[in-house]
């Protein structure tokens, strides 16, 4: 079975200044996704990043960055320039390329202080 | 175009009722998700829909819980005799697809 882990229940980071979430995988697959979804208190998951497995290259978007880590099934996500507005529950999910559910770990909290 | 919605934003009901939870996706999207959130948890796969096959109810936790699909758009979750376990926040999502899922706001599902 895919697990998603996220040793981090909480995380804070000053205003401005950089964090790094971290997430491990376990599969057997060789082909699927890797997302981060960010949930702020409204509820409303919001995609942040997407990885594919296939894609030596680590996915970034603007301030959003992943350090992908095949062989060790590590995705970490680093935010830069952390900004208020950054403050929300970060779930690491896992997807198959041919599957229909998506595994999410247990999140992370992310605070942060002006 | 508007995201997915779900309706009611908050459920308030008792032990051994029956309840309904709708989804309206994005129009155009063929795949639709419903996940479970407990306190504190992660997101927990029901139920997938996509066009007109077979759902993969392959995540529902027990017969108390359906969903149907009308029409290839509007989704509705049942949960039937309700358990205090069952209180939780119902997500839906949709796709075109298997690509990018949208997420809905969410149920908050209080079985007293």
């Amino acid at each position: 079975a895919q697990t998603v882990t996220q040793s981090q229940p909480e995380m804070s980071v000053q205003e401005a200044e950089t964090v790094t979430l971290s997430c491990t995988y376990d599969t057997s697959e060789s082909d699927y996704y890797l997302f981060w979804y960010k949930q702020p208190p409204s509820r409303q998951m919001i995609l942040v990043i997407r990885q594919e497995a296939y894609k030596q290259q680590n996915a970034t978007e603007n301030r959003f960055s992943v350090n992908f880590q095949k062989a060790a099934k590590s995705f970490s996500l680093k935010i830069s320039d952390s900004q208020l507005g950054d403050a929300a529950m970060y779930f690491c999910a896992y997807r198959r390329t041919r599957s229909n559910d998506m595994r999410f770990g247990a999140g992370t909290r992310l605070t942060v202080k002006p | 175009g508007a995201g997915v919605s779900q309706s009611p934003s908050n459920k308030v009901t008792e032990k051994g009722k029956d309840v309904e939870l709708r989804c309206d996706p994005i129009s155009g999207h063929t795949a639709l998700y419903w996940y479970r959130q407990s306190l504190g948890q992660g997101l927990e796969f029901l139920i997938y829909f996509q066009g007109n096959s077979a759902p993969d109810k392959s995540g529902l936790p027990s017969d108390r819980f359906s969903a149907e699909r009308t029409g290839g758009s509007v989704s509705t979750l049942t949960i039937q005799r309700t358990q205090q376990e069952d209180s939780a926040v119902y997500l839906c999502a949709s796709s075109l697809g298997r690509r990018e899922q949208f997420f809905g706001p969410g149920t908050r599902l209080t079985v007293l």
